[in-house]
Order: C-alpha cells, then sequence, then structure tokens
C-alpha cells in the first residue's frame, strides 16, 4: 500500500461546480497534515494545513479523519484559476522534516 | 516567488558526469530540505538540515547523492556518475523550525536531464 494515496483524476468540471479530493493514508503516527497545489511546471506551495477539526479557508475545505486515515478537500464554486495539481501531504510518522505527498490530482476548470 | 532560489535551473548532462546544484533558502529559515520529482509523481524527500546539521536522509538517497549546508546558509546537491534515472525536479524548499511539520517554502527547482 502506498504511504499517501490520491483519486488519480483528472477531474474535469465547469466553472462554479463544487468538487472533492480524497486522500488516506497509511501511517497512522503521521501528526502533519497538509494540502499543497502545484501548477504546471511550478513548484508545489502550501495551500491549507489540515486540522482534525476541519478548517475551512473561503472556498476551500479540508477534513481530517484520524480514525479512518483519510484527508478530504473540498472546492466550492470552482474558478478557472483553480486549475493545478493538487497534493495531499502528511509528515513521516516520527519525522520532523520528511513530507511524503501523494502523486496529485489533476483538476481543470472549463470555462 | 517565495524567496526560495535555485541554480541552475536546467542542466543537461551525460551519463557518468557529475552534476552539483545549489539552493539558497530564505534567509531566516534554519531548515532547508531536498527533495526530488518525477513526472506525474509528488516530490519524493531526499534530506533535510536543520541549521549545517543533516538530520535526516531517506533511502532513496544512494551513495552517489550528497548534500552539504557548511555554513547553514546554502546548501549543495551533488550527483556523482549521474544515471538516467537520475533525470527528474530537484526541488528545495526551506522552513523555520516551529512545530512538528512546519509550511515549507520550494524554490522553481533544478530540472536534470541526463543523457
Amino acid at each position: 500500500r502506498k504511504e499517501v494515496e490520491q483519486d488519480p483524476g483528472p477531474f474535469n468540471v465547469p466553472e462554479g461546480a463544487t468538487v472533492a479530493f480524497n486522500c488516506t493514508y497509511s501511517n497512522s503516527a503521521s501528526q502533519s497534515f497538509f494540502w499543497y497545489r502545484q501548477d504546471c511546471r511550478k513548484e508545489p506551495k502550501l495551500l491549507m494545513s489540515v486540522y482534525s477539526s476541519g478548517n475551512e479557508d473561503g472556498r476551500f475545505t479540508a477534513q481530517l479523519n484520524r480514525a479512518s486515515q483519510y484527508i478530504s478537500l473540498l472546492i466550492r464554486d470552482s474558478k478557472l484559476s483553480d486549475s493545478a495539481t493538487y497534493l495531499c501531504v502528511v509528515n513521516a510518522g516520527g519525522s520532523q522534516g520528511n513530507l511524503i505527498f501523494g502523486k496529485g490530482t489533476k483538476l481543470s476548470v472549463k470555462p | 516567488d517565495t524567496g526560495v532560489s535555485q541554480d541552475p535551473r536546467h542542466k543537461i548532462t551525460k551519463r557518468g558526469q557529475n552534476v552539483t546544484f545549489r539552493c539558497d533558502p530564505i534567509s531566516e529559515h534554519n531548515r532547508l530540505y531536498w527533495y526530488r520529482q518525477t513526472l506525474g509523481q509528488g516530490p519524493e524527500f531526499l534530506t533535510y538540515f536543520q541549521n549545517e546539521a543533516q538530520l535526516e536522509k531517506s533511502r532513496l538517497l544512494s551513495d552517489r547523492f550528497s548534500a552539504e549546508r557548511p555554513k547553514g546558509s546554502f546548501s549543495t546537491l551533488e550527483i556523482q556518475r549521474t544515471e538516467q534515472g537520475d533525470s527528474a525536479m530537484y526541488l528545495c524548499a526551506s522552513s523555520l523550525a516551529l512545530g512538528l511539520a512546519p509550511e515549507q517554502f520550494f524554490g522553481p527547482g533544478t530540472r536534470l536531464t541526463v543523457l
């Protein structure tokens, strides 16, 4: 089992749609969870951290279920500018520096 | 532009040659990380430093790879006797040492092509 698994995608959605990405992780010792965004041929950038209580940042909502080792990202009212690859990221259990990235899910928002 | 810079941005080399990449982190960041990313994959952790100390290395980091951060500021990643399988984007990131896994800011990467 891969350490971080994501929906394979790609997701092709119209502007204004709501889209949800799912992610599972295998190491129960992981303590920190993130969603990063990566535009084509660019570096990854932090979109948001994910907390057990769930957190929201504008149109983006992230959820964490530690018992199921499951992370989600919901994007509401999607914009053309949301087109990118979304990477689910967890820290390796016991490590303060080793981030484990999923393969990413590509989102394409069409007019 | 996150403030992390990498040089060169692109490197084409022949198999068997040595290459060295440089990363300059955000100035006040004491942690520096190296990752490798191939097409269609997420970044894979290679190693990280806190100040000048190399605290962790991935088993992906073979004996041909070495990283240094001699003064706790910039870092270099050297690959000796390059192989075609080394072709990838090499990403550097930096952060402050805050909390368990602080936000890492990535540089633009060095794209290595081994012919």
